[in-house]
């Protein structure tokens, strides 16, 4: 089974509009963080937000916030303001406290913000 | 602070040629990743290492390649030969691994590798 699911190959946002990006991961260990990070064309890969598994409060950073749903396992991007800049690969990743620290990281998903 | 350091950003050589690919890990982390990254495969984990040690070399694709972390501030991945199908961007990620989750991977910029 797959640890990270991203089920939007491809994102249209309108500048200056809201948009959700979708993540469900599958763990049983108690203990883990869910990331996100942000690919544009240049290629790095960018830390944008962590989110706890013991975490109360849904992590924020600036115009990224992860709305995280323990249940359900999903821990969803939600970035606001768009921005041409936003414009970019996106990956969510989970680390398992158990397994000694491998991340497993998603397909994906493609952000475009039309102006 | 110096982030992850990869080196050569670009490589272009002849199929057949070896290959060594280096990072410099964030000084203080002790968990280090290598990830080739292509437009069909997506990102695909090839090796990590804790303490210098390789934990999980499952995703290396054949005997063509091969990892060393000789110490805590240096890292290789070797191609060796070289082939067309190894084209891709590859990543070297280095984390602190402790007890808890909240420690990121970062990423160095990646050495975009094209065999001919």
């Amino acid at each position: 089974a797959q640890k990270i699911t991203q089920t939007q190959p491809g994102m249209f946002v309108q500048e200056k509009e809201a948009v959700t990006l979708d993540c469900t991961y599958d763990t049983s260990d108690p203990s883990y963080g869910l990331f996100w990070y942000k690919q544009p064309s240049s290629g790095e890969m960018i830390f944008l937000i962590y989110q706890g598994s013991y975490d109360q409060q849904n992590a924020t950073e600036g115009r990224y916030s992860l709305n995280f749903q323990k249940a359900r396992k999903s821990a969803n991007l939600v970035i606001s303001a768009s921005q041409l800049g936003d414009s970019a690969m996106y990956f969510c990743a989970m680390r398992e406290v158990r397994t000694g620290n491998q991340f497993y990281f998603g397909t994906g998903t493609s952000l475009t913000v039309i102006p | 602070d110096a982030g992850v350091i990869q080196s050569p950003r670009h490589e272009v050589t002849e199929m057949g040629q070896e290959v060594t690919l280096r990072c410099k890990p964030i000084s203080g982390h002790n968990s280090l990743f290598w990830y080739r990254q292509t437009m069909m495969r997506g990102l695909e984990l090839l090796i990590y290492f804790n303490n210098n040690v390789p934990i999980d070399d499952s995703g290396m694709p054949e005997d063509r390649f091969s990892a060393k972390m000789p110490n805590a501030s240096f890292s290789t991945l070797k191609i060796q030969p070289s082939e067309p199908r190894d084209s891709a961007v590859y990543f070297c990620a280095s984390s602190f691994r402790g007890d808890y989750s909240n420690q990121p991977q970062h990423f160095g910029d990646g050495t975009r590798l094209s065999i001919l």
